[in-house]
């Protein structure tokens, strides 16, 4: 059964203190990795798909990373605006659900001033 | 991105009322849309699978006389909640692919049930 564990639970950071935010998976084949944010009542938003092990992507202060094991949110120089819940979710090559995502319990990430 | 819609975004039911919830992709033909549930702090869950033209696949432990589902086109697929109570309260959420493993996901709908 596809596993997500994401850690930490809640991170606090100062404006302009980077960090990262980890996702730790076990799936029987992974068709993809993806990272969502998502606001106080509102749906998950896109970020970014990972396929394979050695991959990264960007966008803004946003650097995703992907090993056969883990994948990480690095976040440099985070703004307050960065504050949301940040969702990890694996997506399966033998999901009975198809395109299905099996996502972890999110990181809480709150930037202060 | 793609866009899909959730409607409505929020209801207020009284207990054994039923609740119809609608998800709409609007610039692309979703051949597949999926239901989630996320109850406060916790992960989304898949409730459903659904498929245009056929009957959705539900997951372990979802009731599908409780949770209908309904694909009729490619760019609408509706929940309902049947006799709804209290424990049903939760955000529920839809999302619909394209292919190429893209996924993009409604806003929500929070059902509160008195």
């Amino acid at each position: 059964e596809d596993q997500v564990t994401q850690s930490p639970e809640a991170l606090r950071l100062q404006e302009g203190e980077s960090s990262s935010l980890n996702c730790s998976y076990t799936v029987s084949g992974l068709r993809g990795l993806f990272w969502y944010r998502q606001d106080p009542g509102k749906g998950p938003e896109f970020l970014f798909t990972l396929y394979s092990a050695g991959e990264e992507k960007e966008k803004e202060r946003l650097k995703a990373t992907l090993t056969k094991k883990e994948s990480f949110l690095h976040i440099t120089a985070p703004k307050p605006e960065d504050s949301a819940t940040y969702l990890c979710a694996v997506q399966g090559l033998n999901s009975n659900s198809g395109y299905a995502l099996n996502f972890g319990k999110g990181t809480s990430l709150l930037v202060t001033p | 991105g793609a866009v899909v819609s959730q409607h409505p975004s929020w209801v207020i039911c009284k207990s054994g009322t039923s609740v119809k919830i609608e998800c709409r992709s609007l610039d692309f033909q979703a051949t597949t849309m999926f239901w989630y549930r996320q109850f406060p702090k916790q992960s989304l869950m898949l409730m459903a699978t659904s498929n245009e033209g056929s009957k959705a696949t539900y997951e372990q432990g979802v009731e599908k006389d409780k949770f209908l589902i309904n694909h009729a086109s490619l760019t609408l697929s509706t929940l309902t909640v049947t006799s709804a109570h209290p424990e049903d309260s939760s955000f529920y959420i839809c999302s619909a692919t394209r292919g190429a493993g893209e996924l993009f996901f409604g806003e929500g709908s929070r059902l509160t049930v008195l």
